[in-house]
């Protein structure tokens, strides 16, 4: 299947700094990136679509000026938790979407953030 | 509340027996259904799926079956194997690709 990296594969960080995640899509193109959070024991919640090009679409109860999306080109998306708190620590994962494959998403490896 | 419920955490069985996974869910307005793997600090991968207009699915070792009246889904394993022990999730997908996951089962497969 298709490769999807993430970087840093965890960091931790003081408060009211900002972290950014890193999502590529190694061996295919991907206009499309999705941004999951994941706590403990807990399933897979969709934060935003990262679109490349355009503005990012967030679901509700996400604060867009908190989660920075930006997807500057085709293979890569990056996610930056501005200010971030304790309560922002989680496991993020990326997904990607290959479009030459059936529209299969395939996910990064994720992310643990660990906010001190 | 949630849209898709796995009510079971946990599932063990012996090394070649049948596993069998089971996922609930709501809202039947949904194109398609998936069940992916996930090892610990991985991210998921994607295992089988099946289009809601059909009532299996069958990959190898791997069928997933689809009863819509019930709203239920349920994939099986078999024979089990001991690389099957991972967490299961099912999800629920649309035209728009986003994926709705259910908090997953933790399956052991004992040698």
């Amino acid at each position: 299947g298709a490769v999807v990296s993430q970087h840093p594969s965890w960091v931790i960080c003081k408060s009211g700094t900002s972290v950014k995640i890193e999502c590529r899509s190694l061996d295919f193109q991907a206009t499309t990136m999705f941004w999951y959070r994941q706590f403990p024991k807990q399933s897979l919640m969709l934060m935003a679509t990262s679109n490349e090009g355009s503005k990012a679409t967030y679901e509700q109860g996400v604060e867009k000026d908190k989660f920075l999306i930006n997807h500057a080109s085709l293979t890569l998306s990056t996610l930056t938790v501005t200010s971030a708190h304790p309560e922002d620590s989680s496991f993020y994962i990326c997904s990607a979407l290959d479009r030459g494959r059936y529209n299969e998403q395939f996910f990064g490896p994720g992310t643990r953030l660990t906010v001190l | 509340d949630q849209q898709v419920k796995q009510n079971s955490p946990s599932l063990s069985v012996q090394e070649g027996r049948i596993s069998i996974l089971n996922c609930d869910y709501t809202n039947s307005m949904f194109d398609y259904f998936l069940w992916y793997k996930k090892y610990p600090a991985e991210g998921p991968t994607f295992l089988i799926s099946i289009s809601s207009i059909k009532d299996k699915n069958e990959d190898g070792r791997f069928t997933v079956f689809l009863n819509k009246s019930a709203k239920h889904l349920s994939l099986h394993i078999v024979p089990s194997q001991p690389g099957d022990s991972a967490v299961y999730f099912c999800a629920q997908g649309g035209s728009n690709y986003k994926l709705t996951f259910g908090k997953g089962t933790l399956l052991t497969v004992n040698p």
